[in-house]
């Protein structure tokens, strides 16, 4: 059963912010939200996570829904080179867990 | 910043053939991860090491092994190659627990066996 729910792609003018959604409904109280994104034929680059409080770095920021059953990853100012596959995942606490990566949204970034 | 690298990024292999894909992290890291990606299906998890010389099965361990006798060096190894594991293999490693958790990926090995 899939975790995480995410639109299948989405297109964004260069220069203006990418919001792009993730409902994670089922989550429970020791999971993360992490986001990572996955240039063509390159592995996973991380973005950001977070557990309950809005995150934000130097890639992107995460808002999280106080009741936990969403999230939303923004790129402030996206860019040609943001275009890529964004995986919204749910995972719990320890190292040794593996990721389950969903099919993720195809963000295409244009001119 | 975190370094994994891969020993290769392009690899074509006969059926048969033995094929060893390594990969090396810079961060100390106890926790690797070997998974292969293929249109569809996402990453599975092939294999995992919480620490040097220890190896556990990860959802489609059948056709592979690991190695790792090393902490920054986890090994994949193909016994004999078949057609069925043409596929981009990826490898990670993460740290114990709190912000080291988070894994971080190579650049990825995309395989073709004829």
């Amino acid at each position: 059963d899939a975790k995480t729910t995410q639109p299948t792609s989405m297109d964004c003018a260069e220069g203006r912010a990418a919001n792009l959604p993730c409902n994670h409904s089922t989550i429970s109280g020791n999971e993360y939200v992490y986001w990572y994104r996955q240039i063509h034929s390159q592995g996973p680059q991380y973005i950001i996570h977070g557990l309950k409080n809005n995150e934000t770095n130097e890639m992107a920021s995460l808002i999280i829904t106080e009741d936990r059953k969403s999230s939303t990853l923004i790129l402030p100012h996206a860019t040609l080179r943001d275009t890529a596959v964004y995986y919204c995942i749910v995972r719990e606490t320890g190292g040794g867990n593996k990721l389950t990566f969903g099919t993720g949204t195809q963000l295409k970034v244009e001119l | 910043d975190v370094k994994v690298t891969q020993s290769s990024r392009y690899l074509v292999k006969r059926t048969g053939e033995k094929v060893f894909l390594e990969c090396v992290q810079d961060m100390d890291h106890e926790n690797m991860f070997w998974y292969r990606q293929d249109p569809g299906l996402g990453l599975r998890l092939i294999y995992f090491s919480y620490d040097v010389k220890m190896k556990e099965k990860g959802d489609i361990p059948e056709g592979y092994s690991v190695s790792r006798e090393k902490k920054e060096r986890f090994s994949l190894i193909l016994e004999s190659a078949s057609t069925n594991q043409t596929s981009m293999y990826l490898c990670a490693s993460a740290g114990l627990a709190g912000f080291q958790e988070t894994q971080y990926f190579g650049p990825g090995t995309r395989l073709l066996v004829l």
